[in-house]
């Protein structure tokens, strides 16, 4: 089945650039979808289709995908923006179809 | 606004049977799939399966397939999740998320579920 890796933890002071890998193999031909889940909640759609932003994510949330890494990318990291972040994919060539990595803890130092 | 209102925290006993709900609102609940996302105490997210209301298809991750049985009563706007013998290992926090592509775009609060002798 199709794997995604993610690096389990990172840290950033407030202010800085927050960079979230999520790695599978050509996974720039899919399309990657990106999640926060904060403590004690549900997740939360941060990013879709690679770089769209829902309605109420604010601008510093993007997101980019190619080659075989995709990348979640938060500007001007606040404290509030503490949580574990998960991308996923759809892979339609598996039984095994809607697909999550591993999830990552963003903590800001 | 696209709501999920899943059912209240469950404790039981190995063995005995379970079914959480899932309650739409604010969409037009047979248009859209619901899936059911696995955590479990400290883990990470697992896709099991999901319905589309209009005509109760499912498709299951392979590795629930057999485990737990995913149906919808279109009439209410509400999902199911149910297992017919519980075991230690389903001790986690259940979500229902609503999607109309291939992500998952609103979810349930979560229902934990305990199983504990």
């Amino acid at each position: 089945s199709y794997v995604l890796t993610q690096p389990p933890s990172l840290s950033v002071a407030p202010g800085k650039t927050a960079r979230i890998t999520c790695g599978g193999y050509n996974i720039g031909s899919k399309s990657v979808h990106w999640y926060q889940q904060k403590a004690g909640q549900a997740p939360l759609l941060v990013i879709y289709n690679d770089d769209d932003r829902p309605s109420g994510i604010p601008e510093r949330f993007s997101g980019s995908n190619s080659g075989d890494t995709a990348t979640l990318t938060i500007s001007s990291v606040e404290a509030g923006d503490e949580a574990d972040y998960y991308c996923q994919v759809y892979n339609s060539g598996s039984d095994h179809r809607w697909v999550f990595g591993g999830g990552s803890k963003l903590a800001v130092l | 606004e696209v709501q999920l209102v899943q059912s209240g925290s469950e404790v039981k006993k190995p063995g005995e049977s379970l079914k959480i709900s899932c309650k739409g609102s604010g969409y037009t609940f047979i248009n859209y799939w619901i899936g059911w996302v696995r955590q479990m105490p400290g883990k990470g997210l697992e896709w099991m399966g999901i319905i589309y209301p209009g005509d109760s298809h499912t498709t299951y991750s392979p590795s629930f397939q057999g485990q737990v049985t995913i149906s919808a009563d279109k009439s209410i706007t509400t999902a199911y999740l149910q297992w017919s013998s519980l075991k230690a290992s389903d001790t986690a926090m259940y979500f229902c998320a609503w999607g109309s592509g291939y992500s998952f775009d609103s979810w349930g609060q979560g229902t934990l579920v305990t199983v504990s002798s």
